[in-house]
């Protein structure tokens, strides 16, 4: 069973101030996929990585895939209370995924004004 | 484009009884699959169904069974209801598949077994 782990679990701070969530496995993925859920809501597709040692922005957010493509960050800069939510990390393609996605437990994030 | 709607989107059953979830994808989106979130166990994958056949199953009971239509709507049902099968389901729905790893999500339906 491949497991994604996510850290840390819970991340309360203020308004303007950076943060890295990070995804770790001991296997190797095609792809790995970040989503933001906020309550209520399904999970909203972030990003994509494909490549080991990728990077991609999306604003104030920084995505990197591991050299390995076993591993990844979200980097948020400046955050501001409207990305308070739930991050996801998932795992799709690896050796003994068997066909489909795993996901971490999530990184609960929370941005006070 | 509309997105993935579920339905219900919430609902009260009692133990022993059976629910049906309903989910219809993006259009054009073959694969739909399900899971199961919980704040104790996270996303929990159930099954994926791609052009009316089931391609994957986790590991749930046989209580939780799903179909998939040639409009590639789909059902999961679950049947004689246990309290720990409170949780939000979710349906996401992808164009090539799971495996791929791109999904998108419905609200979920969220259920409450008493």
């Amino acid at each position: 069973t491949q497991l994604l782990e996510q850290s840390p679990q819970f991340l309360s701070i203020q308004e303007g101030e950076n943060l890295t969530v990070y995804c770790n496995s001991s296997s190797v993925f095609s792809s790995l996929q970040w989503y933001r859920q906020e309550p209520g809501e399904g999970p909203v597709l972030l990003v994509t990585v494909v490549t080991g040692g990728e990077v991609k922005k999306l604003k104030r957010l920084t995505f990197q895939f591991g050299d390995a493509r076993k591993d990844s960050s979200l980097h948020i800069t400046a955050a501001q209370p409207g990305d308070t939510g739930l991050y996801l990390c998932a795992g799709a393609g690896g050796n003994t995924n068997a066909g489909k996605s795993t996901f971490g437990d999530g990184t609960t994030l929370t941005v006070k004004p | 484009k509309a997105g993935v709607t579920q339905t219900p989107r919430y609902l009260i059953k009692t133990r022993g009884q059976q629910v049906t979830l309903s989910c219809s994808p993006i259009s054009g989106h073959r694969s739909v699959s399900w899971y199961q979130q919980t704040p104790g166990q996270g996303l929990q994958f159930l099954f994926e169904y791609f052009s009316e056949t089931q391609r994957n199953k986790g590991n749930f009971p046989g209580r939780f069974s799903g179909r998939q239509f040639s409009n590639s709507r789909s059902e999961m049902n679950v049947s004689t209801l246990e309290l720990g099968d409170s949780a939000l389901y979710l349906c996401a729905s992808s164009f090539l598949g799971t495996a791929t790893g791109e999904l998108f999500f419905g609200e979920g339906s969220r259920l409450t077994v008493l």
